[in-house]
């Protein structure tokens, strides 16, 4: 158990539809990134958020969003999805802004569009 | 940007050694990873390397040749829960000190 908690473990939804997935990091830790990983792309940088402030941009489409609350947890939201949506989305966290050699994953939210 | 090549899949037998090779270019090169990742599960840190030469962490090992863009992970006394994918990552400085990118991984069947 890494300490990051994401929510929920699996979601279904339809091609259209709006989701959100939600990320608790380790107690302590400042940064936290999302990423994707598809059968076919393995694991894809989306984006870097720092003590709530977007610190990194990856690939991520103008569907997806993010955010990161004062209290340090952190929402992807993912709209008008299409059926290559359907993926695993990890969050990891880390304690700094840069330089830290270890990133900890949450357990992934399993999204699978219809 | 980065582009990473690791071998899709290998295959070892218990108890044996087995040598995983990744290959990276980078222009800011600031650090590579290997991270483990059982089938669903969430990836796990590994090993890091910054420097030239090898890093030795119990039954693993991982060797970084910057000047050639080379990296290696070594898994001595190959266990059955050794099976799993490894995924190498580079981090480089022009992109973000934090962003890393993933190569598509390595899955390493171990058998009896």
């Amino acid at each position: 158990d890494s300490g990051v908690t994401q929510t929920p473990k699996h979601l279904i939804t339809a091609t259209g539809q709006r989701v959100t997935l939600r990320c608790s990091p380790r107690s302590g830790d400042l940064s936290v990134y999302w990423y994707q990983q598809s059968l076919d792309q393995g694991l894809q940088f989306l984006i870097h958020y720092y003590n709530g402030e977007e610190r990194a941009k990856g690939n991520i489409l103008e569907r997806f969003s993010a955010q990161q609350f004062p209290d340090l947890h952190s929402e992807l939201n993912l709209s008008s999805l299409e059926l290559g949506d359907s993926a695993l989305y990890f969050c990891a966290s880390s304690v700094s802004s840069g330089g830290d050699v270890e990133q900890f994953f949450g357990p992934g939210t399993r999204l699978t569009v219809l | 940007g980065q582009n990473i090549d690791q071998p899709t899949e290998m295959t070892a037998t218990e108890g044996a050694i087995v040598q995983i090779n990744c290959t990276y270019q980078t222009s800011g090169f600031n650090g590579l990873f290997w991270y483990q990742q059982h089938a669903g599960e969430a990836p796990t840190f590994l090993s890091y390397n910054v420097l030239d030469g090898l890093e030795e962490k119990g039954r693993f090992s991982s060797f970084l040749s910057r000047s050639k863009g080379y990296s290696y992970l070594l898994l001595k006394e190959l266990q059955m829960k050794d099976s799993a994918s490894y995924l190498c990552a580079v981090r480089d400085r022009n992109t973000g000190f934090q962003k890393l990118v993933f190569g598509t991984g390595t899955r390493l069947l171990v058998s009896p």
